[in-house]
């Protein structure tokens, strides 16, 4: 499967434990998206990449949360200190084109206790 | 500021109806649109495209989409509903410019009968 890959699928922590998240792109996409889905709603956009640049991050991306894509490859997403209110669904896409379309994983889903 | 509203939050229909998923724009600019669908457990997949050529969008499935411009809407239609086409779908708008960052609906719930 030459797909979008997110790993772990599911992560349970406690309050105050720090997380990380791995995504591997489809590899000849250079650009790479993370979005956060809470239960009921659409997602949100955390942040992107082109190549290994981070160059646009969200509002919603507290200073806890630290993303990177050391070789342009493969992206990583760390939570410190997680809250209760991190708790949902983080997907990463990556992207073909133009016309742009963005190819989703998976997902992790974290619970925080 | 762009922005997608889906103007149902749960729709239901039994099997081998139409069914219609309602979704209506904000955009500064000429969108791209798409509908993806999200089945339990499963990642968004992409149904549908729409950037600037035909107004009428085939997608996977039997799905399809009509953007009008004059309506500001991109309403996802298919003619018979199978079972498994029970999942959540999204009404999405990409930002243009060189972010390219998706801006999502809420989301519809649809739910097939048998």
């Amino acid at each position: 499967d030459t797909g979008v890959s997110q790993d772990p699928r599911h992560k349970i922590t406690k309050r105050g434990q720090n997380v990380t998240f791995r995504c591997d792109p489809i590899s000849e996409h250079n650009r790479l998206y993370w979005y956060r889905q809470t239960l009921g709603q659409g997602p949100e956009f955390l942040t992107y990449f082109q190549n290994e640049a981070q160059l646009e991050k969200s509002r919603l991306l507290s200073d806890r949360f630290s993303a990177e894509r050391p070789k342009g490859s493969f992206s990583t997403l760390e939570i410190q200190r997680t809250e209760q209110g991190d708790s949902a669904m983080y997907l990463c896409a990556s992207v073909s084109g133009p016309p742009e379309t963005q190819y989703f994983g998976p997902g992790t889903r974290l619970l925080v206790l | 500021a762009q922005s997608v509203t889906q103007l149902d939050s749960h729709v239901s229909v039994s099997e081998g109806t139409p069914v219609l998923l309602r979704c209506n724009y904000s955009s500064s600019y000429s969108p791209s649109l798409f509908w993806y669908v999200q089945h339990p457990n499963k990642g968004l997949q992409l149904l549908l495209k729409y950037t600037s050529a035909a107004t009428l969008v085939k997608g996977i499935n039997g799905f399809e989409a009509e953007f009008k411009k004059s309506e500001t809407s991109f309403h996802l239609t298919k003619p018979s509903a199978h079972m498994s086409d029970a999942a959540e779908y999204f009404c999405v708008v990409n930002l243009s410019g060189n972010t390219g960052k998706l801006i999502f609906g809420q989301g519809t719930t649809l739910q097939v009968k048998p």
